[in-house]
């Protein structure tokens, strides 16, 4: 079945140390979006890609960033994990801006 | 500023009742308005988009209702089974971005 995939399903990391986040898709959408989600909260846009254009939401923080080396792979690095970054993490896609998105079974970041 | 609203109590019907949950916005006219389904950490499922032109979509036993001019959006689910259990989220387009903004969404429990 076509669907996205996020890896690790649960990561935990020390604060300050990097970590990278995947996502990947079998649905050949050419739109990529990270949100972040805190508990009880609305999930959060972080960025999106548009095919390979990149667009950060201007209160994203410069600590996190993204990458994006084919239509199928995207990945989420967070160079200094803070406590205040323990969230969900979701990875969705999209068959261009309008519509809906499928969004994967999230990463959940616990920082230690 | 931009504003989305959905009840942040929980909802608790009885099964066979039809729930009702609202969504209400400010300062915001969105293109098109969608609703998501959500299970304990888990992603997002998309259910329906409603457009602005449009008044009332129906999907199964799901109807979703946009009123522009009140800035609200009512999703019913008719003859509810506790398997419709979850928390439902609004979501509402901003401009041509695809970029959705999230209401914190409420959370809907059916009693058998």
């Amino acid at each position: 079945d076509a669907m996205v995939i996020q890896n690790p399903r649960y990561q935990v990391t020390q604060f300050g140390k990097p970590v990278t986040l995947s996502c990947s898709q079998t649905l050949n959408h050419n739109v990529m979006y990270w949100y972040q989600q805190k508990s009880s909260q609305a999930p959060k846009l972080l960025f999106h890609y548009y095919d390979k254009d990149f667009n950060n939401e201007a209160d994203t923080p410069d600590n996190f960033q993204s990458r994006r080396p084919n239509t199928s792979f995207c990945f989420l690095d967070i160079r200094s994990p803070g406590l205040g970054d323990a969230a969900m993490y979701l990875c969705a896609t999209s068959r261009g801006l309008v519509g809906e998105q499928f969004f994967g079974p999230g990463t959940r970041l616990t920082v230690l | 500023s931009q504003k989305i609203e959905q009840n942040s109590e929980a909802l608790n019907i009885q099964e066979g009742k039809t729930a009702t949950l609202t969504c209400n916005y400010t300062n915001y006219s969105p293109a098109y308005l969608q609703w998501y389904r959500q299970d304990p950490g888990r992603g997002p499922v998309f259910l329906l988009l409603i457009r602005e032109n449009e008044k009332e979509k129906r999907k199964e036993r799901l109807k979703v209702t946009f009123d522009t001019t009140l800035k609200q959006s009512l999703f019913h689910i008719t003859a509810s089974q506790p398997a419709d259990s979850a928390t439902y989220l609004c979501a509402l387009s901003s401009g041509n971005t695809g970029k959705l903004i999230f209401g914190q969404g409420t959370t809907l429990q059916v009693k058998p």
